[in-house]
């Protein structure tokens, strides 16, 4: 299948910093890629559907200016948590989707952000 | 939008056994239905998908089934093995741009 690669894999900030976390589709191009907060034992929440060039589709409730997501190519797309508090500190995971027909989405592997 | 029920939230089966997962959707122009295992601390896998032009499909192990027009989707997993323990998600999608819904997860325990 194909490989989407997502960095760090953990990363500890202090309140008030931003953190940029980073995924990477490394053998497909991505058309669309997701955003996804997971909290303990609970499902996937979607943040934002972020496509090559555009601007992202914020979901309801998740602060386009506290969550900022750029897709910049069809292989990039980065998550910027800015002025991060300890209540962002979660499991965050993007997925990317190759095409625009059915095709699969693949994830990434996860970043587990603590604020401290 | 589209809603996905998954049941049960939880599973333990012995080694051996089967294991079944089912999940519903509302939105009927959904077309595409993946489920994905999640491992403690990793993103989530894909492990079979079915689309809405076919009723059951199969992968070793694993099967998965679609009624459409109960809109109704299950995941089978025979000759279950420790190792087939992790959380299970179901999720449907229109495909494209849409984005994917995800059931609320099983937690699969198999049983040595």
């Amino acid at each position: 299948g194909a490989v989407v690669s997502q960095h760090p894999s953990r990363v500890i900030c202090k309140s008030g910093t931003s953190v940029k976390i980073e995924c990477r589709s490394l053998d497909f191009q991505a058309t669309t890629m997701f955003w996804y907060r997971q909290f303990p034992k609970q499902s996937l929440m979607l943040m934002a559907t972020s496509n090559e060039g555009s601007k992202a589709t914020y979901e309801q409730g998740v602060e386009k200016d506290k969550f900022l997501i750029n897709h910049a190519s069809l292989t990039l797309s980065t998550l910027t948590v800015t002025s991060a508090h300890p209540e962002d500190s979660s499991f965050y995971i993007c997925s990317a989707r190759q095409g625009l027909g059915n095709t699969e989405a693949f994830f990434g592997q996860g970043t587990r952000l603590t604020v401290v | 939008g589209e809603n996905v029920e998954q049941h049960p939230s939880t599973l333990s089966v012995q080694e051996g056994d089967s294991a079944v997962i089912k999940c519903t959707y509302s939105d009927s122009a959904s077309n595409y239905f993946p489920w994905y295992k999640q491992e403690l601390g990793k993103g989530p896998q894909l492990i079979i998908d079915i689309r809405s032009n076919v009723g059951e499909k199969k992968d070793q192990r694993i099967a998965v089934t679609l009624n459409k027009t109960a809109k109704h989707f299950s995941l089978h997993i025979t000759e279950t093995q420790p190792e087939d323990s992790a959380v299970y998600f179901c999720a449907a999608s229109q495909g494209g741009y849409q984005k994917v819904t995800f059931g609320i997860g099983t937690k699969l325990q198999v049983i040595p």
